[in-house]
This record gives structure tokens, C-alpha cells and sequence, in this order.
């Protein structure tokens, strides 16, 4: 198992543009969640989604907007993009919707995106 | 408000040596508690939650609810022990993670 899958690595648009960015959880997860994480910071809460349906929301402006779909996997949105947009999007991945004794959030390697 | 706060950026201390960082916590209500680590290179990973009890690589945490901290100890620090730290909370229930600004301990040989 490769764990969760991030893509793309690395992406470079340009303000104003649209970028979608792609999660496979780990084989059996249904809990995906997205964070933000700006150069020098902790990863912040954008989205979760269990089972298809979001779950919970971060303080994000409208135009981030996810899905999960039938398989698990999830996108993340994000429309036109700003400069503030660059930083490392992390997905998480879980067997459940909460974080209990024996389940954890594992996490991918992030996509960097740079916005220019 | 859900709040976490690392103090210390950064963190260098000897090998051998006790190692501590601190993480202080808002939260109103009884959260749970984490810590994260990321190796050079590689993904963010659970290292401890508290409502384990558990040590792992011989680091423990402690949760405070008088102080509203979770700071993570080891007694003898291990240059591989070097990394990126990040505290973090949850909500009963909630898979949201709030997440401090981490906490980048280097060990010194």
C-alpha cells in the first residue's frame, strides 16, 4: 500500500486561474480531509468528507470547494486564484469520521502549489 | 476559540540531553490532543495522541487540563530525533485538526 497519494507534486499557475488537486486515500479509508499549509506554519483545516458528504468546514473563502466520489478518492478546488493561495495542500486519510483510540489520520505528501 | 501555540520555532538542544517542547491549548470543552512529526523528506505522522498513554521512540506527553498544556518529553535526546513537531487538537468527535506553527528540534552530536 503507497499510502495516501497526492497529485500532482508540484504546480505553478498563474493568478486568477483554477486549479484542482487530487487525493487517493489509503485502501479501506473513507475520511478524507484537505489542509492548508503556508510556508512556516501548521497545516490549516479546509475540508473533511465521510462517505461522500462533507463533514466539516475551515474559515475558507468560497472558492475552495471539494468532492468525494464513490471510490474514496477526493478533489480539492480552487477558483481564481491569489498569490496568498501558494502553499503545501496536505490530504489525511482515515478509517473513520473522528479520530478514536485505535484509528489516525494518515497524511500525504502534499501538493506545492505556487501561484504566480 | 480553538487555539494551539508552539512558543519555540526552534529547538536545539545535545544529544543525550532531556528534550521538552511545549504546547499550550484553547479549547473550550475536552479536546483531544496530538503530536505530529515530519522527518526530513517525509510525510507528517502521528508520533502520540494522549488518549493512548503510550511512549513512542521514548517520547511521552502529558495532558494538563489546569495549565491547558501537552508538552512532549524525552529524557535523552537521539540525534534521529531531529525533525519538524507539530502539537495539535481535536473536538470529541471531530476529525477537524487544529493544528501549533511546529516546533523544528535539531540534536546536536
Amino acid at each position: 500500500d503507497a499510502g495516501v497519494t497526492q497529485s500532482p507534486t508540484h504546480l505553478i499557475k498563474t493568478r486568477g486561474q483554477q486549479v484542482t488537486l487530487r487525493c487517493s486515500p489509503i485502501s479501506g479509508h473513507k475520511s478524507v480531509s484537505w489542509y492548508q499549509q503556508v510556508l512556516g506554519q501548521g497545516p490549516q483545516f479546509i475540508f473533511q468528507y465521510y462517505e461522500k458528504e462533507e463533514r466539516g468546514r475551515g474559515n475558507f473563502p468560497d472558492r475552495f470547494s471539494a468532492r468525494q466520489f464513490p471510490n474514496y478518492s477526493s478533489e480539492l478546488n480552487v477558483n481564481a486564484l491569489l498569490l496568498g493561495d501558494s502553499a503545501l495542500y496536505l490530504c489525511a486519510s482515515s478509517l473513520e469520521a473522528a479520530p478514536r483510540v485505535n484509528t489516525e489520520a494518515f497524511f500525504g505528501q502534499g501538493t506545492r502549489l505556487t501561484v504566480v | 476559540a480553538q487555539r494551539v501555540t508552539q512558543p519555540e520555532k526552534l529547538l536545539s538542544v545535545f544529544k543525550g540531553a532531556p528534550v521538552e517542547l511545549k504546547c499550550n491549548y484553547s479549547y473550550s470543552g475536552s479536546p483531544e490532543l496530538f503530536w505530529y512529526v515530519q522527518y526530513s523528506r517525509q510525510r507528517l505522522q502521528l508520533l502520540l495522541r494522549h488518549i493512548s498513554r503510550e511512549s513512542i521512540k521514548g517520547f511521552t506527553a502529558d495532558l494538563n487540563k489546569g495549565e491547558t498544556s501537552f508538552h512532549l518529553k524525552k529524557p535523552f535526546a537521539q540525534e534521529e530525533d531531529s525533525a519538524m513537531y507539530y502539537c495539535a487538537l481535536s473536538g470529541r468527535g471531530a476529525q477537524k485538526l487544529v493544528f501549533g506553527q511546529g516546533t523544528r528540534l535539531t540534536i546536536n552530536p
